[in-house]
């Protein structure tokens, strides 16, 4: 069982948008609705940002969105700020055990 | 509010069981809704899911860690378990405890450091 694959860095300037990729298989992301994205601030805890794929916990921004299409999921901050500068992790249930896998990770940067 | 809290200790030699325990308050871990589960990650690398266990009695593991993990309940003190046997220095990490309500990693707990070193 492979970890999902993130892109390692994205960047951008502050106010614009951006869209973290993650891809997996038909046993996992393409197969189930149970993607869910975090935010880790660096020597924090991870905050649950996104679940059900495009669904926000209450008190998330709604400057965070998310998608799928296919076997990759996406996850889109709008109007970046210099707080959303942290690692993101996606996450989905697998049929393969069954289990749950975590991405690579994406460190976000705001210029 | 929901709070996690892990307990163990923080230096395990290499062959020997890691034990960690995570004290749930402001709610019941018997409440059908959650599981409740481990999530650990290395020194300056990325998160890696561990395993969940849920009122039932289900549990479930990542494939390859799974002849070495357990993680359990004791309701009696609302406090779940993971032991993870066989250590080698590659299970240095921070492992967190976290509520799961099934769709998302909802309540996690501050994390613990674990190193393996003889």
């Amino acid at each position: 069982q492979s970890a999902l694959t993130q892109p390692a860095s994205v960047s951008e300037s502050g106010g614009q948008s951006i869209t973290i990729s993650c891809t997996g298989t038909s046993s996992d992301v393409g197969g189930y609705n149970y993607v869910s994205w975090y935010q880790q601030h660096p020597g924090k805890v991870p905050k649950l940002m996104i679940y059900d794929v495009s669904r926000r916990p209450s008190g998330v921004s709604n400057r965070f969105s998310g998608s799928k299409s296919g076997n990759t999921a996406s996850l889109t901050i709008s109007g970046l700020q210099a707080d959303d500068e942290a690692d993101y992790y996606c996450a989905s249930y697998s049929i393969n055990g069954p289990s749950f896998v975590f991405g690579t990770g994406t460190m976000v940067t705001v210029l | 509010q929901v709070q996690l809290q892990e307990s163990g200790p923080g230096l395990v030699k290499p062959s020997e069981t890691l034990s960690l325990t995570c004290t749930v308050s402001g709610a019941s871990i018997t409440d059908t809704r959650y599981h409740w589960g481990w999530v650990r990650q290395p020194p300056g690398k990325g998160l890696e899911w561990i395993g969940n266990v849920h009122y039932s009695g289900a549990t479930y593991s990542k494939p390859s860690l799974k002849s070495r993990v357990s993680v359990s309940l004791d309701t009696s003190k609302n406090q779940f378990s993971l032991r993870l046997s066989s250590v080698t220095a590659t299970d240095t990490a921070a492992y967190f405890c976290m509520r799961h309500d099934g769709s998302g990693m909802d309540v996690w707990g501050k994390g613990t450091t674990v190193s393996v070193s003889s």
